[in-house]
């Protein structure tokens, strides 16, 4: 089965750009999950959707940052304008939360390398 | 205060050695721990829940310390494959998954 499936792999691009980030989750997932990665602070989360609706959106650092789940198969994490400071690994992850367990199984894609500059 | 807190290493150690790492959360209502393992330029992977009575899965055992808020993994007879990042990661309010940044461990011959 495929996992998550997450593209660009990489992107270089210029201060004041916009970048598109996306993300295919598991098939049959109900929640998914946006994180930056960065050597400073780690993986912290910008936000999360349950049934394409988000639910927890308190890590976007700022209006510059915006994400869609316009269906249960594709979301969107974007970026405009974009800053060196954004530079980072961003990673899209998914899972399947039945009842009020929580098995802690994140499923995550390879992750989209992006350097602003 | 970081909510998850991380010795980043990294810790060298030769193969077959017993190595230890501890992780600090700073939310005691907090209510699920796992420990996740990232490989270089990859993504994270869960490597094993922690539950309150400690547990263990072949050389890797996990505890966790509510009263001190702490959880530790320890790795017995360590490989050169268990050269990586382990990530501490705690659950707060609903399904929220926090991560720590890391601790650092490679496995010398």
């Amino acid at each position: 089965d495929a996992g998550v499936i997450q593209s660009p792999r990489h992107e270089v691009t210029e201060m004041g750009q916009e970048v598109t980030l996306r993300c295919k989750p598991i098939s049959g997932h109900d929640y998914l999950f946006w994180y930056r990665q960065t050597m400073m602070r780690g993986l912290e989360l910008l936000i999360y959707f349950n049934n394409n609706v988000p639910i927890d959106d308190s890590g976007m650092p700022e209006d510059r940052f915006s994400a869609k789940m316009p269906n249960a198969s594709f979301s969107t994490l974007k970026i405009q304008p974009s800053e060196p400071r954004d530079s980072a690994v961003y990673f899209c992850a998914s899972s399947s939360l039945t009842g009020t367990e929580n098995t802690g199984e994140l499923f995550f894609g390879e992750g989209s390398r992006l350097t602003v500059l | 205060r970081k909510e998850v807190e991380q010795d980043p290493g990294p810790f060298n150690v030769p193969e077959g050695a017993t190595v230890a790492f501890n992780c600090t959360y700073s939310n005691s209502a907090s209510q699920s721990f796992f420990w996740y393992r990232q490989d270089c330029r990859k993504e994270p992977k869960l490597l094993m829940s922690v539950y309150s009575s400690g547990n263990e899965d072949g050389r890797f055992t996990a505890q966790l310390n509510r009263a001190s808020q702490y959880i530790s993994l320890l790795i017995r007879d360590s490989k050169l494959s268990d050269s990586a990042t382990y990530l501490c990661v705690v659950t707060g309010g609903g399904n929220k998954l926090t991560f720590g940044t890391g601790t650092q461990l490679k496995v010398e011959l």
